[in-house]
């Protein structure tokens, strides 16, 4: 059964519209950690928490926030959706360490028209 | 940001045939990870290799690590359709704690029958 789910798994969303991807985890890890992925790109940070109702900023915050209402949950929010934050958007747990595994999520296709 | 880096976009192999992927980082690391990451899926991890160790095996994959020269090669052995997928190496960064990763571009590699 999967471990990260990821609702939902596409979306067409208006520019300037807001969009909420969630995702959900039954590792009971503590870090999770949302990407974005473009073609020619690997993964990219955009936030991550390591405990609920905190989150940090990644390497590609502008224009995303983030929400962790539970260990289990994590959610991305796109205020004001915008034409370039067309991308797959994945999210992923960890138990946090310099070793550690990410497990990965199914991922978004997201459209901004 | 300090990235890991794959040095070519793709490769193409036929069936039972061996490949190489390489990569090569920046700074030092504690560990790098290589993770696979097949069609419309999220990437799954497939060998993590740890700064004193310098080679790692997963049944058919065998990963190396040169830290003189801060690079990784991923081999993976008698090839088969399924293997073709973006394979990516990922390096620690961001504090011990957090289990963050940068991903570089990675390379698609592709088996014929």
């Amino acid at each position: 059964e999967a471990a990260v789910t990821q609702s939902p798994r596409s979306k067409v969303a208006v520019t300037g519209g807001k969009v909420t991807l969630s995702c959900h985890q039954t590792n009971n890890h503590d870090y999770m950690y949302w990407y974005r992925q473009d073609t020619g790109h690997g993964l990219r940070l955009i936030h991550y928490s390591y405990v609920a109702d905190s989150t940090e900023k990644g390497d590609i915050p502008d224009g995303y926030k983030a929400s962790r209402p539970s260990q289990e949950n994590f959610s991305l929010i796109l205020e004001l959706a915008s034409l370039s934050q067309t991308a797959v958007y994945f999210c992923a747990s960890s138990g946090g360490g310099v070793y550690a595994e990410q497990f990965f999520g199914p991922g978004t296709r997201l459209t901004v028209l | 940001s300090q990235l890991a880096e794959e040095n070519l976009w793709a490769l193409s192999v036929h069936e039972g045939e061996s490949v190489t992927v390489n990569c090569s980082y920046k700074t030092s690391i504690t560990a790098l990870q290589w993770y696979r990451q097949k069609s419309g899926e999220g990437p799954a991890q497939l060998i993590l290799i740890r700064s004193n160790e310098r080679e790692k095996r997963n049944g058919r994959l065998r990963a190396t690590l040169d830290t003189s020269s801060q690079s990784s090669s991923l081999s993976i052995t008698a090839t088969r359709c399924e293997d073709t997928a973006v394979y990516f190496c990922a390096k620690g960064g961001g504090g011990a704690n957090t289990g963050k990763l940068t991903f570089g571009h990675g390379t698609i590699l592709r088996v014929h029958p």
